[in-house]
């Protein structure tokens, strides 16, 4: 089956402490995203990459990192430098970065950090 | 910069149709789209629309684009209870990217 897996769905972290988030596709897509859902609120981009060993920075990128070394991997870094990390977080990949490719969603990671 | 607004929430009964509402703010928009999000998952897209039409049918959900006032909805024919979600409305900016602004969605509430 085709997919992209996020692993774990439940992640509990001591603040202080960084954590990196799974995400891992083998649909053969070039470009993988990671959004942040709080309650409520839609869906912000953190970051996002068109190919391998290349990444941009969305709308909310501080205290966080990614690496792109494969491409069906693109880990997420939650750094102690991220003041709210508590929330949903949710990877996606398309075909490629164009308007048109429908961006098929993981299942996310419910990070909480106390 | 690009903005997309929703109602929050939406109640119905089986059988009845759901009508979910969106605005936007960027004009330049080209792809418009909806998503379904049930509790605990990821967003599965439903349809989208390209911003030369003005409706799209597919099966029990029809879309409807109006560009002038930068209104989209969605309407679910014959609601059921598995319909129960939160629906985001989202759009892509004609910046050749594919990063999509989304709304923060409405939750649908089918009751039996």
């Amino acid at each position: 089956d085709g997919g992209i897996t996020q692993s774990p769905k439940y992640l509990f972290r001591k603040e202080g402490q960084n954590v990196t988030l799974s995400c891992e596709q083998n649909l053969n897509h070039d470009a993988m995203y990671w959004y942040r859902q709080d309650p409520g609120q839609g869906l912000r981009l953190i970051y996002y990459s068109q190919i391998v060993n290349d990444f941009q920075k969305g709308d909310i990128a501080e205290g966080y990192s990614v690496s792109r070394e494969k491409k069906e991997s693109f880990p997420l870094t939650v750094t102690s430098a991220q003041k709210n990390p508590t929330a949903f977080y949710l990877c996606a990949s398309s075909r490629f970065v164009t308007e048109s490719d429908e961006q098929y969603f993981g299942p996310g990671t419910r990070l909480t950090v106390t | 910069g690009e903005d997309v607004e929703q109602s929050l929430f939406l109640s119905v009964r089986e059988g009845d149709s759901s009508v979910i509402n969106c605005t936007y703010t960027d004009s330049s928009s080209t792809y418009l789209y909806w998503y379904k999000q049930e509790p605990g998952a990821g967003l599965q897209l439903l349809t989208y629309i390209f911003s030369n039409m003005d409706m799209k049918q597919d099966q029990r959900l029809t879309v409807l684009l109006n560009k002038k006032d930068k209104h989209l909805s969605l309407r679910i024919a014959d609601t059921q209870t598995g319909d129960s979600a939160i629906y985001f409305c989202a759009e892509t900016p004609n910046s050749g990217y594919s990063t999509l602004t989304f709304g923060k969605g409405t939750m649908l509430l089918v009751s039996p």
